[in-house]
């Protein structure tokens, strides 16, 4: 039972650009959401959150937006830079439960 | 910086032979966690603990697997008798309660 699904396994990007990843999430008891980010052979980190209450959360070159009604998040990566390539995974959380995506591999291109 | 902090970082073990990965999460954590990534795949929830219980649990948690926290800073994860498919990047986590999880950089397990 996936609850959240990142239904793009793989995105390649030129530099400068702007990146889009998106989350779809079947919960709607859901009321966090997060983005990790994941280099081989690290562990998931922390990139950006949003609470179920906002619909947009920015920091620096990163954006999140949550469409409640559709079951949707997305993380927007603008400008895209090389050192961006990264397994990128969405979570959801209700209470202190976390399910995760099984993530999307950004490529960005020099 | 805090940071979880896992070890060890690789274990290699035969099937069948018992195996236990480290953490020690940040400080004032509360909760803490155990997933895995099987080479490819998914990360996965095996197990949430809280107030020294295990508050929930995944269906790959099977009886072979158990968590402890001995000594109130170790959170440890035990597999009793390894199978083949236990390989994977097992990963300690921990959150205050509120916000993120923060994770460690993972302990890798070979079975052979």
């Amino acid at each position: 039972d996936q609850q959240v699904k990142q239904n793009s396994p793989s995105l390649s990007v030129q530099e400068g650009r702007i990146s889009i990843l998106n989350c779809d999430y079947t919960n709607s008891m859901f009321d966090y959401f997060l983005w990790y980010k994941k280099y081989p052979a690290e562990g998931p980190t922390f990139l950006i959150s949003i609470s179920s209450i906002k619909d947009k959360n920015e920091d620096g070159r990163f954006t999140v937006f949550l469409n409640k009604s559709a079951k949707h998040l997305s993380l927007h990566i603008v400008p895209s830079q090389p050192g961006d390539s990264a397994v990128y995974f969405c979570a959801a959380s209700r209470g202190n439960q976390f399910y995760f995506g099984t993530g999307t591999s950004l490529t960005v291109i020099p | 910086e805090p940071e979880v902090t896992q070890t060890p970082s690789h274990q290699v073990t035969q099937m069948g032979q018992e195996v236990i990965l480290r953490c020690v999460p940040i400080s004032n954590h509360l909760y803490f966690y155990w997933y895995r990534q099987i080479l490819g795949q998914k990360v996965e929830f095996l197990v949430s603990f809280y107030n020294n219980e295990i508050s929930e649990k995944s269906e790959i948690f099977d009886d072979q697997f158990s968590v402890e926290r001995p000594d109130g800073s170790n959170f440890t994860l035990k597999i009793r008798s390894t199978k083949l498919e236990d390989s994977a990047m097992y990963f300690c986590a921990s959150s205050e309660g509120i916000g993120e999880l923060f994770f460690g950089e993972g302990s890798r397990l070979t079975v052979l």
